[in-house]
């Protein structure tokens, strides 16, 4: 079984901080996505990461890909209260990434 | 588009009785997913279907049947309701070969 750790659990920051997730495996992964979900509601999609060593930026969002195709990261720059939210990070398991491993997700507070 | 529905948000069932969970998504995508969502355990995979009339298991499937009753639809079945399948359930579907999932607002069991 495929298994995706993501650390830390719960984090609580004020807003204008940096902060970075951790989604780290001894698998290797075909693809990473991470997802954001908002209280009642389905995650959402930010980025996918396909290639080892990847770098994408949406905004404030830095994601990378680790070489090994192992592990991802997920830095926020300059924290704002609309980033509060749950972090989940996705492996995909298939050469389609048809199935997807989730880790637990982080619990991410921004406070005002 | 409404993207991808569940119904009913929620539900309460008694020990020992049986319910069907309703999904349907009109982006025309092949595949399906069936996931929980417990505290602490992020999203867990029970079944899904990659396409019109084929089914697999995931990694939680006892205890629940499936149907792919078209492209559009995939229902999800507690033949046997029990207190441990209390938990928050999400359908997703996404198109083959494209990486993203879309996720639905979630149906909220819980099971006395």
């Amino acid at each position: 079984t495929q298994l995706l750790e993501q650390s830390p659990q719960f984090l609580s920051i004020q807003e204008g901080e940096n902060l970075t997730v951790y989604c780290n495996s001894s698998s290797v992964f075909s693809s990473l996505q991470w997802y954001r979900q908002e209280p009642g509601e389905g995650p959402v999609l930010l980025v996918t990461v396909v290639t080892g060593g990847e770098v994408k930026k949406l905004k404030r969002l830095t994601f990378q890909f680790g070489d090994a195709r192992k592990d991802s990261s997920l830095h926020i720059t300059a924290a704002q209260p609309g980033d509060t939210g749950l972090y989940l990070c996705a492996g995909g398991t298939q050469g389609g990434s048809e199935k997807l491993v989730f880790g637990k997700g982080t619990k991410l507070t921004v406070n005002p | 588009n409404a993207g991808v529905t569940q119904t009913p948000k929620f539900q309460v069932l008694k020990t020992g009785q049986s319910m069907t969970l309703q999904c349907a998504q009109d982006m025309n995508h092949n595949s399906m997913y069936w996931y929980r969502q417990d505290p602490g355990m992020g999203l867990r995979l029970i079944y899904y279907s990659a396409s019109e009339g084929t089914t697999d298991k995931g990694e939680v499937p006892n205890g629940y049947n499936v149907s792919r009753l078209n492209k559009r639809e995939f229902s999800l079945r507690l033949e046997s309701a029990a207190p441990s399948q209390t938990s928050v359930y999400f359908c997703a579907s996404r198109w083959t070969g494209v990486y993203e999932q879309y996720f639905g607002p979630g149906t909220r069991l819980t099971v006395t």
